[in-house]
This record gives C-alpha cells, structure tokens and sequence, in this order.
C-alpha cells in the first residue's frame, strides 16, 4: 500500500543550525514526492516538488529510491522556517490524490 | 487570479444533522479535491470531481458525497454527523487531474 512517514512530529533547531525533515515512503513504481509547508494562520502550499530538482527558500530534497526516503534540508535553519511541514506522495493513476505523512512541526529558536 | 476559497471557515453541529461544506477553485481550475484532516494528523483524500463528475474517492463512507458545479465550484456533504467528522475540512483546486494542487483555508467542523 502506498503510505508516507514522517517520524518526528516536532523538531527543534536553533537559527543557524542545520535542519533535516524525515520522509519515507512505500510505492511500487517511480514515485515523485512534494513537500507542502503551512505557516502559522497561511494555508498549506507547495514548497518544493523532486522533479524540479531546484531549490526553494533555501531548501532542497533528494529522493533516495534505495532507501525510499525524501529527507527536507536546509544547511542554516531561520526563524521564519518555524512551520508544520507535510511530505506528499501524488497517485498519478488516481487523478493526482496526495497521500501526506502525518507532518513535522518545524521551530526554529532564535 | 483568484485563489481557493472555501465556506463557512468554522461551523458547529450536532450528532446526527447533515452539513454542506462550499469551496470555489482557483480560476481556470476545473478539479477539485476534499481532504479531512483531523487533529495532529496530514489531511485525507476524500473525493476529487472533475468536470462535474466525481474521479477517485477515498477510504470515506457514502454519507460524505459531493458535488461539482459547471463553475467548477464545488460543496461537500457529509450526513449524519459523528463526532469523529470533527476536523479541518480542505479543499483543493488543480487545472487538471494530476496538475498541482492549490489549497483552500479549510473549513473548521466541530460535532457536539
């Protein structure tokens, strides 16, 4: 069954350290994966897409199909990154359905 | 260019009524897609319509149906209400099946 993981629920950073949001997934096939993020009182928006392969605010993902993981990084965290943060996985054969992962709530401390 | 909007932004029912949930697609969009999200939790495919026909539908019972308007608009309707339908309802548009999806604000439904 196609399902996506984020492990942590929250992660805490301090501004300037690094950042990585885990994301795994189960698919059988060649899956693209999103990462959506939604800032406190904002709707839930496209950060970045793995096709793309381009960087947005300063953050990147790799898709690793040998360990079927989409990690979210950022090599110095700001305070404006503090978000919760959804993986998604489109089903392409099913009108484009996101299956998310339960998301991360990202804090940056100053 | 207009964005998705969604109404009511929070409403608050009963054990058993009925509730109509509306969302208008981003213009030139022509699908539309429900997600459930309850607390903690990443939102949950319900139903995506378009061009008014419903194309994929979720693990949701047949008391959530839906609707989709020659406007590409679109309501939810879920019929009698449990207190485990208590989430934020999100509405997304695309210009097609498969295309990005643009997100609403959701609405916010609390059962009593």
């Amino acid at each position: 069954a196609q399902r996506v993981t984020q492990p942590e629920k929250l992660l805490s950073v301090f501004k300037g350290a690094p950042v990585e949001l885990k994301c795994n997934y189960s698919y059988s096939g060649s899956p693209e994966l999103f990462w959506y993020v939604q800032y406190s009182r904002q709707r839930l928006q496209l950060l970045l897409r793995h096709i793309s392969r381009e960087s947005i605010k300063g953050f990147t993902a790799d898709l690793n199909k040998g360990e079927t993981s989409f990690h979210l990084k950022k090599p110095f965290a700001q305070e404006e990154d503090s978000a919760m943060y959804y993986c998604a996985l489109p089903l392409y054969n099913q009108g484009g359905k996101l299956i998310f992962g339960q998301g991360t709530e990202l804090s940056v401390k100053p | 260019e207009t964005g998705v909007t969604q109404s009511p932004t929070h409403l608050i029912k009963t054990r058993g009524q009925q509730v109509t949930l509306r969302c208008s697609s981003q213009s030139g969009h022509n699908t539309v897609s429900w997600y459930q999200q309850a607390l903690g939790q990443g939102p949950q495919f319900i139903f995506q319509y378009y061009r008014e026909e419903e194309n994929g539908r979720g693990n949701f019972p047949p008391r959530f149906s839906g609707l989709q308007f020659p406007n590409y608009s679109s309501e939810l309707n879920v019929n009698a209400l449990e207190l485990d339908d208590s989430a934020l309802y999100l509405c997304a548009s695309s210009s097609g099946p498969g295309q990005p999806q643009h997100f609403g604000d959701g609405t916010r439904l609390s059962i009593l």
